[in-house]
C-alpha cells in the first residue's frame, strides 16, 4: 500500500502562533493527487486543497499555505496566525491519477488552538 | 455544485439487525462511489468501491457478505450493514466521483452508526 504518514498525532499551540502540519507520502505513480481535509467535531470533511503531482508550486490561501516537495515526498500545511476556529483534525490524503482509486488517508493530526 | 448527501445522518440499531445507508450525488452523475469507515479517533479507511451497474470491489479485510453495496443508478449507492454488531459502530462516509475531467471526488457528510 502506498502510505501517507502524518507523524504528528496532536499539536497544541496558543492562538496567533503559526503552526505546520507535516505530511509524507509514498507513491509508485507518475501521476497522483494530494489533498488536505479538515474534520471538525461534526465529522463532515471540509476540503482544503488538491495538488497534482506535476504542480510543485506552493499555494497560499489566506492564512493557509502548502509546501509541496516531490524530492522529499512531502506536502506540508502551514496555518499562519492560528485561530481557535482552526481547531480540528486535519487529514492529508493521496490518490492515483487514474479514475479508479479511492483516497488513502494519513492518520490525521489533531490541532488544538488555545485562546 | 457537486453536492453529495447521505441518509440517515445517524442511526441506532439493535445487534443482529440490518441497516441501510444511502449516498446520493445531488447535482452530478457518478459512475463510481467510494465507501469509507472511520472508527473513533482514527483515520478514514476505504472499505469498497461501488460501480454503477456492476459488483462492488472490496478492500482486503472487508467482508463483502456483511457490507452489501448496491449502485443501481448514476446518483445513488447504498451500503447495507447486515447482522450488525457493536463492533460495526462507526462513522461511514461516502464519496462520489465525477465521470469526467480529473475524476474529482466529493464527500458526503457521513452517517454515524451505533449498534446496541
Amino acid at each position: 500500500a502506498q502510505k501517507v504518514t502524518q507523524a504528528q498525532t496532536e499539536i497544541s499551540v496558543v492562538e496567533k502562533e503559526d503552526v505546520t502540519l507535516d505530511c509524507v507520502y509514498e507513491t509508485r505513480d507518475t501521476t497522483y493527487y494530494l489533498f488536505w481535509y479538515k474534520q471538525p467535531p461534526s465529522g463532515e470533511l471540509v476540503f482544503l486543497i488538491r495538488r497534482n503531482s506535476f504542480d510543485e508550486q506552493n499555494e497560499i490561501s489566506g492564512r493557509y499555505s502548502w509546501n509541496f516537495q516531490k524530492s522529499t515526498s512531502s506536502f506540508n500545511f502551514t496555518i499562519t496566525a492560528s485561530q481557535v476556529v482552526d481547531s480540528a483534525v486535519y487529514f492529508c490524503a493521496r490518490r492515483s491519477g487514474g479514475g479508479a482509486d479511492g483516497l488513502t488517508f494519513g492518520k490525521g493530526t489533531h490541532l488544538i488552538i488555545q485562546p | 455544485g457537486a453536492v453529495v448527501s447521505q441518509h440517515p445522518s445517524w442511526v441506532i440499531c439493535k445487534s443482529g439487525t440490518s441497516v441501510k445507508i444511502e449516498c446520493r450525488s445531488l447535482d452530478f452523475q457518478a459512475t463510481t462511489m467510494f465507501w469509507y469507515r472511520q472508527f473513533p479517533k482514527q483515520s478514514l479507511m476505504l472499505m469498497a468501491t461501488s460501480n454503477e451497474g456492476s459488483k462492488a470491489t472490496y478492500e482486503q479485510g472487508v467482508e463483502k457478505d456483511k457490507f452489501l453495496i448496491n449502485h443501481a443508478s448514476l446518483t445513488l449507492s447504498t451500503l447495507t450493514v447486515t447482522s450488525a454488531h457493536p463492533e460495526d459502530s462507526s462513522f461511514y462516509i461516502c464519496s462520489a466521483q465525477k465521470t469526467s475531467g480529473i475524476y474529482e471526488q466529493y464527500f458526503g457528510p457521513g452517517t454515524r452508526l451505533t449498534v446496541t
